[in-house]
């Protein structure tokens, strides 16, 4: 079982800033199988990022994944207010990272 | 576009079986080839993933759960379900519903999700 590690646990920031979040896998991930989930409160989780870089669809450019093997990367480059809200990253099919909030400073 | 909802009792006794279902609309279960999956998040935590169907019947579960856990199809109501047997407290969740895509092979991602059901375990 690969075990993923988000750090760090709260990101503040304010509006307009860059934000980087970080997930790192116990064992290599192939074929970059890793995908990342925004959850706002009281609402699902919302695909954002799958195969490490690719924006699901209708996903602002903003959002952009990267990383292989063992370290992988959430980068939003200017934060909307919308923004705001907990991240999560996937190993393809199964286990979630232990999330990222992201709140607003 | 595929929707997915939840449904169930929202309490379940201590020692019991809490039993959920999955109604896809928009699509059919069986078009395509994807898995069927079954997800949780207790109150202010993480998502923890339960298992996954194949609509050939096919499942894998999370080995946590995967001595209480039983997650069948039904293709004819375009429909999933879960049990999850002698639930305490700590099965005390919202319970989500997902498709899991598949690439080269492989199940991948989660999308779209259900909006959850939150099951509460007390007597």
């Amino acid at each position: 079982e690969i075990v993923l590690t988000q750090s760090p646990g709260t990101l503040s920031l304010s509006p307009g800033e860059r934000a980087t979040l970080s997930c790192r896998a116990s064992q290599s991930v192939s074929s970059s199988y890793l995908a990342w989930y925004q959850q706002k409160p009281g609402q699902a989780p919302r695909l954002l990022i799958y195969g490490a870089s690719s924006r699901a669809t209708g996903i602002p450019d903003r959002f952009s994944g990267s990383g292989s093997g063992t370290d992988f990367t959430l980068t939003i480059s200017r934060l909307e207010p919308e923004d705001f809200a907990v991240y999560y990253c996937q190993q393809y099919g199964s286990f979630f990272g232990q999330g990222t909030r992201l709140e607003i400073k | 576009q595929v929707q997915l909802q939840e449904s169930g009792p929202g309490l379940v006794k201590p020692s019991q079986t809490l039993s959920l279902t999955c109604t896809v609309s928009g699509g059919s279960i069986s078009s395509g080839s994807y898995y069927w999956s079954w997800i949780r998040q207790p109150a202010g935590k993480g998502l923890e993933w339960i298992g996954r169907i194949y609509t050939s019947g096919s499942t894998n579960y999370n080995p946590s759960l995967k001595s209480r856990v039983t997650i069948s199809v039904d293709t004819s109501k375009n429909q999933f379900s879960l049990k999850l047997s002698s639930v305490t407290a700590a099965d005390t969740a919202v319970y989500y519903c997902a498709r899991v895509w598949m690439v080269r092979g492989a199940v991948g991602w989660f999308d779209p999700w259900g909006q959850g059901t939150l099951v509460t375990v007390s007597s």
